[in-house]
């Protein structure tokens, strides 16, 4: 199976809000809620920021948030600050136990 | 709090089995699902396969002839060997913990890096 797509990248603003897309197949995220979204800085492991599609796990600020809509699933970071320029990825359940995650955004603050 | 260690040779030849152990502290791996997740030099995140708590494993398709994931119960580690391995196995490799199949991995390992070349 092919990888999720999601954008090369996004940018905004300071206080802004971004959306960061991800899109998969009926095979995986248009069937299953069972998205994840992670963030991960140069040389660090990821980070876990959402997952079944809209929940965040205890510690993660609430302007991220998450919703699903058919194949796509999307994350938003929303009064954008300095700190959240990192490279995001999702990730779907697939069936078949079975685990597929996206090609990657990186996310720049202007 | 629970913590993954990832340890391993950092270069493997070509053709050769790269072998990988995930030291687990905080948590039994008797319990939740043990996956291995690697990411090649500016690409994305790849997933490999996972351990069940009961000692079942599934694998990624596409690595499944290569890929074998199992345990050492009473050191709670649990390891990934990958066979037959070429350059593009060169990657930094992840162990990570997951409540379930489902991908959610909450707990990673920092990453060791694995460079393939004789």
């Amino acid at each position: 199976q092919s990888a999720l797509t999601q954008p090369r990248s996004v940018s905004g603003s300071p206080g802004q809000s971004v959306t960061i897309s991800c899109t998969g197949t009926n095979s995986d995220v248009g069937t299953y809620n069972y998205v994840s979204w992670y963030q991960q800085y140069p040389g660090k492991a990821p980070k876990l920021m959402i997952h079944d599609a809209s929940k965040r796990p205890s510690g993660v600020p609430d302007r991220f948030s998450g919703s699903k809509s058919g194949n796509t699933a999307s994350l938003t970071i929303s009064g954008l600050q300095a700190e959240d320029e990192a490279d995001y990825y999702c990730c779907s359940y697939a069936g078949n136990y079975y685990v597929l995650f996206g090609g990657g955004t990186k996310l720049t603050v202007l | 709090q629970v913590q993954l260690q990832e340890s391993g040779p950092g270069l493997v030849k070509p053709s050769e089995t790269l072998s990988l152990t995930c030291t687990v502290s905080g948590a039994s791996i008797t319990s939740y699902y043990w996956n291995w997740i690697r990411q090649s030099p500016g690409k994305g995140l790849e997933w490999l396969g996972y351990m069940y708590y009961t000692g079942n494993t599934n694998y990624n398709p596409s690595l499944k002839s290569r890929v074998i994931i199992s345990r050492d119960t009473p050191e709670n580690q649990f390891s990934l060997k990958l066979s037959s391995v070429t350059a593009a196995d060169t990657a930094v490799y992840y162990c990570a913990r997951a409540p379930s199949i489902f991908g959610v991995m909450e707990v990673w390992g920092q990453g060791t890096t694995v460079t393939v070349s004789s």
